[in-house]
């Protein structure tokens, strides 16, 4: 079947711009998360979604980021205002919604800010 | 102090080799634990689960001693294949939700 989607996978974009990220996941898959790999960087966790549960957010770096996920499928992770540190691969995963289970990673959107 | 700590390398072999990497984790209330690969450019994809018991799979074994907090990755006979980063992850403990925690990952490079 179908894995998790991501798109765009490469998005280049001007310091100060806002970019929209999005995240198709697994269907059916009620857990949701984004993480991001800055270069030379290990992937940190950013924010994770589950079923109808508020999100947790404790890994976002800043206020300008921000994220959606409408009707339980479809992510959007917004960045406002963007800066340089924040280029980085945004990766999406998704797992079937229990904890302890397999994430599948999505290919990821590669953000740059000039 | 990372949270999951892995030696960056590049560990450099011929085919072949036997290589083993290892991992240790500072949260002890961490309860699953897994070896994932990561090709240049692409997505991480889970390698293998790591139980305290011990598992293998092919040239693959893993091994995990919760009271060291310690995590291991052998590779068997070595193939160009193989060469990747591979991803020490941890995931679970007192208020988690699920989210894993990564290494920084170790580089393998398998020559002929």
């Amino acid at each position: 079947g179908a894995g998790v989607s991501q798109s765009p996978s490469n998005k280049v974009t001007e310091k100060g711009k806002d970019v929209e990220l999005r995240c198709d996941p697994i269907s059916g898959h009620t857990a949701l998360y984004w993480y991001r790999q800055s270069l030379g960087q290990g992937l940190e966790f950013l924010i994770y979604f589950q079923g109808n549960s508020a999100p947790d957010k404790s890994g976002l770096p800043s206020d300008r980021f921000s994220a959606e996920r409408t009707g339980g499928s479809v992510s959007t992770l917004t960045i406002q205002r963007t800066q340089q540190e924040d280029s980085a691969v945004y990766l999406c995963a998704s797992s079937p919604g229990r904890h302890q289970e397999t994430q599948y990673f999505g290919p990821g959107t590669r953000l740059l800010v000039l | 102090r990372k949270e999951v700590e892995q030696d960056p390398g590049p560990f450099n072999v011929p085919e072949g080799a036997t290589v083993a990497f290892n991992c240790t984790y500072s949260n002890s209330a961490s309860q699953s634990f897994f070896w994932y690969r990561q090709d240049c450019r692409k997505e991480p994809k889970l390698l293998m689960s790591v139980y305290s018991s011990g598992n293998e799979d092919g040239r693959f074994t893993a091994q995990l001693n919760r009271a060291s907090q310690y995590i291991s990755l052998l590779i068997r006979d070595s193939k160009l294949s193989d060469s990747a980063t591979y991803l020490c992850v941890v995931q679970g403990g007192s208020g988690n939700t699920g989210k894993l925690i990564f290494g920084q990952g170790t580089t393998l490079q398998v020559k002929p």
